[in-house]
């Protein structure tokens, strides 16, 4: 089982739609938990955290169950300069060994559509 | 924002040649620093972790002899590709974690990536 796990799309949507994304995660010891956006060719770079409460952040929202193990997040009014690849990413502890980077799904591709 | 950087930002390589790629942290000390890599429609692949001062902690099937890391000082870290081949070929991509205590630690800053092509 991967550990983290996205639907890689592509998601086609309509500039001014919602759209929504999941992610699941198998480690059930992760601490934090991030979206990153990245765009083609280029370095991730952070859109949010994601916390147990759920946050907002304009027209991006975030939420985490961590009984089920999912990560979402929902872009309302999508504008065409959300079209990238929005990475579900998992800061795993690993014990004893102090390697604790981050662990990154494939990322879902979305196209935002005038 | 902390910014990172990576030096160079693209190699082309012939096959048997070792390449060396930096990562600096600019505006900011980073105790730990990360080495990932991104075959192409794939995911970023934890390499190792780099602290400053000691060993590198490498990530399971990750070859330590092929894949040199430096941590000398609280803003560089240097990821050197021995013996290159052309399966070497990916987009490296450092992040650099700030010291702990400040406002941003455990966040991960990442660099602009290395593109790196063995022939």
């Amino acid at each position: 089982r991967k550990e983290v796990e996205q639907d890689p799309g592509p998601f086609n949507v309509p500039e001014g739609a919602t759209v929504a994304f999941n992610c699941t995660y198998s480690n059930s010891a992760s601490q934090s938990f991030f979206w990153y956006r990245q765009d083609c060719r280029k370095e991730p770079k952070l859109l949010m955290s994601v916390y147990s409460s759920g946050n907002e952040d304009g027209r991006f929202t975030a939420q985490l169950n961590r009984a089920s193990q999912y990560i979402s997040l929902l872009i309302r009014d999508s504008k065409l300069s959300d079209s990238a690849t929005y990475l579900c990413v998992v800061n795993a502890m690993y014990s004893g060994g102090g390697a604790d980077g981050l662990t990154f799904g494939k990322g879902t591709h979305l196209i935002i559509q005038p | 924002g902390a910014v990172v950087s990576q030096h160079p930002s693209r190699v082309i390589c012939k096959s048997g040649t070792s390449v060396k790629i930096e990562c600096r942290s600019l505006d900011f000390q980073a105790t730990t620093m990360f080495w990932y890599r991104q075959f192409p429609k794939q995911s970023l692949m934890l390499m190792a972790t780099s602290n400053e001062g000691s060993k590198a902690t490498y990530e399971q099937g990750v070859e330590k002899d092929k894949f040199l890391i430096n941590h000398a000082s609280l803003t560089l870290s240097t990821l050197t590709v021995t013996s290159a081949h052309p399966e070497d070929s990916s987009f490296y991509i450092c992040s650099a974690r700030a010291i702990p205590g400040g406002s941003s630690y455990n966040e991960q800053f990442f660099g602009p990536g290395t593109r790196l092509t063995v022939l």
